[in-house]
């Protein structure tokens, strides 16, 4: 059985950094295509990047409102996908899903940005 | 980058109804379209991907249609437990998510 589990997620200042992590199971997760989206409370979800896995060259894109400020990196030996998140404004408040291809979602983590 | 325009943003119907949902795409997405159902405080589920394909055990009261710009979702003879909200996504370039559809009882 595939699972995602998310963790990392809590209340962080304006201007902030935090680093989310998505372990995975069930699956060899070093072949997979792995993403982050999130959804603001109340709204619709949002993209927020993804990461090939290495024989695919291991390459991160985003989302143009995270760009520069978000990374995306994996752990194959550890089965972990992280979302490190810098100069973080309220706008990235979210629960944040990592997912792997369309089928496979975690339960989310919240990431409050407040001051 | 791509956009989805999903719509109606929200529709009330009965038990046993027909539902359509549509979706349009600012450029032309093949069959690389997706459907998403989500209820609160979860994450969302996948109920059909490549524009017409059924997720393993999605009741096939639900099925997907359309190409190129334009998309469909139908739900047939809607049960309570459809209500819900749904959305659209493009894969065919990253991903973007319509604004979501949600429905609600009459």
């Amino acid at each position: 059985e595939v699972q995602l589990v998310e963790s990392g997620g809590g209340l962080v200042k304006p201007g902030g950094s935090l680093r989310l992590s998505c372990t995975g199971s069930g699956f060899i997760f070093g072949n997979a295509l792995m993403s982050w989206v999130r959804q603001a409370p109340g709204k619709g979800l949002e993209w927020v990047g993804r990461i090939k896995s290495k024989t695919e060259g291991g390459t991160a894109d985003y989302a143009a409102p995270v760009e520069g400020r978000f990374t995306i990196s994996r752990d194959d030996s550890q089965n972990t996908l992280y979302l490190q998140m810098d100069s973080l404004k309220t706008d990235d408040t979210a629960v944040y899903y990592c997912v792997r291809y369309f089928a496979y979602w975690g339960q989310g983590t919240l990431v409050t940005v407040s001051s | 980058d791509i956009q989805m325009t999903q719509s109606p943003s929200s529709l009330s119907a009965s038990i046993g109804d027909r539902v359509t949902i549509t979706c349009r795409a600012s450029q032309n997405i093949i069959d690389n379209l997706n459907w998403y159902q989500q209820k609160p405080g979860k994450a969302p589920d996948l109920l059909i991907f490549g524009t017409s394909t059924l997720q393993s055990g999605v009741p096939s009261r639900f099925s997907g249609s359309g190409s190129g710009t334009d998309f469909t979702l139908t739900i047939t003879n809607l049960q309570l437990e459809d209500f819900a909200t749904y959305y659209c996504q493009q894969s065919f370039n990253t991903w973007t998510f319509g604004q979501g559809t949600k429905v609600e009882i009459k």
